[in-house]
């Protein structure tokens, strides 16, 4: 199948500061990238919808100024946590989808937040 | 919001033995997948399964749906210790155009002893 990046795979920040995680779509045009959360043991929980050279679709509940998405290019979406917070910490995982009508969506590696 | 649930939640069993992991879903469907996801990795994608079939096979994989009843099953016949994994379905919610969204029930955690 076809290769999603995720970069880093894990990141330890400080209270407060901003970390931004990388989404690369390696063999393929990614016009869709979605974004998800995952918690110990739980589901995947999609936080946002993300388009090429469009602003993100969050789901309910997220905070789109502390989570910001941007998919400047039809290879790379970024996640940026701003001001991050200790219940910040989890397991981000971003996914790609080539086409609108494909049914088909690739998934990262993953990337592990601590926050501390 | 998620559609698919898994269930069992946890399955343990010892190596040849056959695992078969079910998931319910909500609303209707263009197509069910399977991924897999080892312990803090990222997901895999097994199976996709469209919703005018009842069987699907890739390898040790069977998957099959129901769409009257709207649930599917994944068998993994004669396991191996390195089929132990978090298995989750997903199915696509269409928004108007028909964009596939993947949204994920809670996954069954599988187990195989060696």
């Amino acid at each position: 199948g076809a290769v999603v990046s995720q970069h880093p795979s894990r990141v330890i920040c400080k209270s407060g500061t901003s970390v931004k995680i990388e989404c690369r779509s390696l063999d393929f045009q990614a016009t869709t990238m979605f974004w998800y959360r995952q918690f110990p043991k739980q589901s995947l929980m999609l936080m946002a919808t993300s388009n090429e050279g469009s602003k993100a679709t969050y789901e309910q509940g997220v905070e789109k100024d502390k989570f910001l998405i941007n998919h400047a290019s039809l290879t790379l979406s970024t996640l940026t946590v701003t001001s991050a917070h200790p219940e910040d910490s989890s397991f981000y995982i971003c996914s790609a989808r080539a086409g609108q009508r494909n049914t088909e969506a690739f998934f990262g590696q993953g990337t592990r937040l601590t926050v501390v | 919001s998620q559609q698919g649930e898994e269930d069992p939640q946890a399955l343990s069993i010892q190596e040849g033995e056959n695992a078969t992991m079910n998931c319910s879903y909500k609303t209707s469907i263009n197509n069910l997948q399977w991924y897999r996801q080892n312990s803090g990795r990222g997901l895999v994608h097994l199976i996709l399964i469209r919703s005018n079939e009842r069987e699907k096979h890739s390898g040790r994989l069977r998957v099959t749906l129901d769409t009257s009843k709207k649930s599917s099953s994944l068998l993994i016949t004669a396991s191996r210790a390195a089929d132990t994994a978090s298995y989750f379905c997903a199915t696509g919610p269409h928004a108007s155009g028909g964009s596939y969204i993947p949204t994920f029930g809670r996954g069954t955690s599988l187990i195989v002893h060696p």
